[in-house]
């Protein structure tokens, strides 16, 4: 069994300064995918960025990149130089063969970027 | 700019009405998955197919609920009598089968029922 967990329900942050939001995840799959989702106010799902268990690099896309810490089993995002559009929701989900190679999310953590 | 298409994006219903729910998934995906969110619950899957055939429908309401792909490019998930507590975001998403592939979510339908 797949299992996501987001600890932070809700986070604040000053414009301009980085964040990190955590995620943790429970697998038996020695194969998996890590996936970052971001959820604004108008509801759509957006997806940020991915990290493959056997990516020896972090991944990083623009102002985000994911501290992948495989041993701890840990995939935190960090957004660096947060924007007032950074405000939103944030999903942690992972994608496995052992899960049936579905999606599992966890159950987010909501960001507020404050002046 | 290839995007999953759901149809329709808002709808509100009467207790005991059909509704149904359509979705366009991105040309060239064979995995197309319908999720559910509510404030209470959060984000939950529903059901999935692979090549259109259903894989997994556990979370799915049997006995209202029901989800097909008549063909590679439409998946339908329908309420038939729906209820007050089906009122929610639901979502449809499609990516390749593998799980090292990206799955992209469209835009959402958000379901009423009065």
């Amino acid at each position: 069994a797949q299992k996501i967990t987001q600890t932070q329900p809700g986070m604040f942050v000053q414009e301009k300064e980085a964040v990190t939001l955590d995620c943790t995840y429970d697998t038996s799959d020695p194969s998996y995918g890590l996936f970052w989702y971001k959820q604004p106010s108008s509801g759509e799902m957006i997806f940020l960025i991915y990290q493959g268990s056997y990516d020896q690099q972090n991944a990083t896309e623009g102002r985000y990149s994911l501290n992948f810490q495989k041993a701890r089993k840990s995939a935190n995002l960090v957004i660096s130089a947060s924007q007032l559009g950074d405000s939103a929701m944030y999903f942690c989900a992972m994608r496995g063969r052992g899960g049936g190679n579905k999606l599992t999310f966890g159950t987010g953590t909501q960001l507020k970027v404050e002046l | 700019d290839a995007r999953v298409t759901q149809t329709p994006r808002h709808k509100v219903t009467e207790m005991g009405q059909e509704v149904t729910m359509r979705c366009q998934p991105i040309l060239g995906h064979n995995t197309v998955f319908w999720y559910r969110q509510t404030m209470m619950q959060g984000l939950e899957l529903l059901a999935y197919f692979r090549n259109r055939a259903p894989l997994d429908d556990s979370g799915m309401p049997k006995d209202r609920f029901s989800a097909e792909m008549p063909d590679a490019t439409l998946a339908t998930l329908k309420i038939q009598p729906s209820e007050p507590r089906d009122s929610a975001v639901y979502f449809c998403a499609s990516g390749a089968w593998t799980y090292g592939n990206t799955i992209y979510f469209g835009e959402g339908s958000w379901l009423t029922v009065v």
